[in-house]
């Protein structure tokens, strides 16, 4: 059964330092979302992809985050420079245009 | 605006009957279901979209009023697997967001 894939899975990192998350969506699927969830809440939209093209960044915080789907394929986040605050699990997650998200197993953030 | 979703948390005992309700402050165009277990991520369980449909699949289904802006989750006869956070996304103006979920704790 195809997968949304994730990595890492976890990765712990120093306040100020650069991280970067990777996500592989389900083949054909044009549209690509990362989420970021805190731990008791619900899924929190960062950034959400329509093929290579950004269709929502209302709640990414553009000072730190940035986000690219370059082939309209795969896409990755990257926080530069992560803060206390960041961290959280990011789910990344794919859909045909309108319908069920197919979400990856996420990526757990600790910034010490 | 987040929906919002009641109770937040639920325990029941093995066989016992659960409803989940989300509501919205803002008109819908559809209202999506998913269950996240411990660890693990989201999992899809039904959307219902504007007309009022209601869906089920197996013992658990749902219904939306789009008039009232509202969807329940209806979990009947509960297993021990039913276990987990249930959040509900709304839909509107193309965008979709997720409530802060509801836990639900199954007892043997």
């Amino acid at each position: 059964e195809a997968e949304v894939a994730q990595s890492p899975r976890y990765k712990i990192t120093e306040k100020s330092q650069a991280v970067a998350f990777w996500c592989d969506p389900i083949s054909g699927h044009a549209t690509l979302y990362w989420y970021r969830q805190i731990l008791g809440q619900g899924p929190e939209l960062l950034v959400q992809f329509q093929d290579e093209s950004v269709v929502d960044d209302s709640q990414l915080p553009k000072d730190r985050f940035s986000a690219e789907r370059l082939k309209g394929v795969d896409s990755t986040l990257k926080i530069q420079p992560a803060e206390l605050g960041d961290s959280a699990m990011y789910l990344c997650a794919s859909s045909l245009e309108g319908t069920e998200q197919f979400f990856g197993p996420g990526t757990r953030l600790t910034v010490l | 605006q987040q929906p919002v979703q009641s109770p937040q948390a639920v325990i029941l005992r093995e066989g016992e009957d659960a409803v989940i309700n989300c509501s919205s402050s803002k008109a819908l165009y559809s209202v999506h279901w998913y269950r996240q277990k411990h660890g693990e991520a989201p999992v899809f369980l039904m959307i219902l979209l504007k007309g009022g449909e209601q869906k089920g699949h197996d013992k658990i289904s749902a219904s939306f009023n789009e008039k009232k802006q509202q969807s329940s989750l209806y979990l009947t006869a509960s297993q021990l697997s039913y276990s987990g956070t249930y959040f509900c996304g709304t839909e509107s103006d193309d965008k979709i967001i997720f409530g802060k979920g509801t836990r639900l704790h199954i007892l043997p």
